[in-house]
C-alpha cells in the first residue's frame, strides 16, 4: 500500500492566486514527520516546510503553509500568492520516527505538477 | 557553505560497462542517503548510511548495486554491470539526523544513461 498518496498528476494557477496542493499518508506510528520538496525543472530537490505529528500548529513558511489534518491523515501544501518561479513539480515525503529500519527513511509521494499561469 | 556535490552530472554508458557514482555530504552531516528517481517509480530510497555505516540497504534493487561510504566526506554508488533499466537520474542526500524535523540536502543529481 502506498504511503504517501498525492491524488494531483497536475495542477494549474493564475499568478498572484493561492494553491492548495494534496498529500494524503498512511502511517500506524505515533510519531512521524511530514516533508514537503520543490523540484523545479533544473532537477534539484529544494526543502519546503516540515509538520511533525505532535505539532500542535499548522507549519508556515513564508508564502508556505501545511494544512495539516491528522485525523484525516493529511497534510496539504497551501501555496499563497503564486509566482511564476512555483511552476515545479512538489513532492510530498514521510518519516516515521518510530520504524524498523531506521527513522530517518524518507517515503515519498509521485508528486504533483504545478503549473502558475501569467 | 558548499552543498552535497555529485559527481558526474551526466554519465552515458553503455549496457554491461561500470557505472561509478560519486557524492561528498555537507560537512558535519552524519546522515547520507542515495536515491534513484524514474519517471515510472518516482522518488525511491536505495540506501542510507549513518556515520559511514550501511544502515538500510532494502532499497538496492539487486546485486549489480552497491554503495560505500570509506569515509565522512565521500561515498560511490556502483553498478555493475549497467542495464538500460537503470537509466534514471541518482540524487545523494546528506542530513545531519537526531532530531524529527532535520530535512534532507540534496545533491543536484546524477543523470545516467545506459544504451
Amino acid at each position: 500500500a502506498q504511503k504517501i498518496t498525492q491524488t494531483q498528476p497536475g495542477m494549474f494557477v493564475q499568478e498572484k492566486e493561492a494553491v492548495t496542493l494534496d498529500c494524503t499518508y498512511d502511517t500506524s506510528d505515533p510519531s512521524y514527520g511530514l516533508f514537503w520538496y520543490k523540484q523545479p525543472s533544473s532537477g534539484e530537490m529544494i526543502f519546503l516546510i516540515y509538520q511533525g505529528s505532535y505539532d500542535q500548529q499548522n507549519a508556515t513558511e513564508g508564502r508556505y503553509s501545511l494544512n495539516f489534518q491528522k485525523a484525516r491523515k493529511s497534510a496539504n501544501l497551501v501555496i499563497s500568492a503564486s509566482q511564476l518561479g512555483d511552476s515545479a513539480m512538489y513532492f510530498c515525503a514521510m518519516r516515521e520516527l518510530s520504524s524498523q529500519g531506521g527513522s530517518e527513511k524518507l517515503v515519498f509521494g509521485k508528486g504533483t505538477k504545478l503549473t502558475v499561469n501569467p | 557553505d558548499a552543498g552535497v556535490i555529485q559527481s558526474p552530472r551526466h554519465e552515458v554508458t553503455e549496457m554491461g560497462q561500470e557505472v561509478t557514482l560519486r557524492c561528498k555530504p555537507i560537512s558535519g552531516h552524519d546522515y547520507l542517503f542515495w536515491y534513484r528517481q524514474t519517471m515510472m517509480r518516482g522518488l525511491e530510497l536505495l540506501i542510507y548510511f549513518n556515520n559511514n555505516v550501511p544502515i538500510d540497504d532494502s532499497g538496492m534493487p539487486e546485486d549489480r548495486f552497491s554503495a560505500k561510504m570509506p569515509n565522512a566526506s565521500f561515498s560511490t554508488l556502483k553498478i555493475q554491470p549497467s542495464e538500460p533499466r537503470d537509466s534514471a537520474v541518482y540524487f545523494c542526500a546528506s542530513s545531519s539526523g537526531g532530531y524529527s524535523y532535520n530535512e534532507q540536502f540534496f545533491g543536484p543529481g546524477t543523470r545516467l544513461t545506459v544504451l
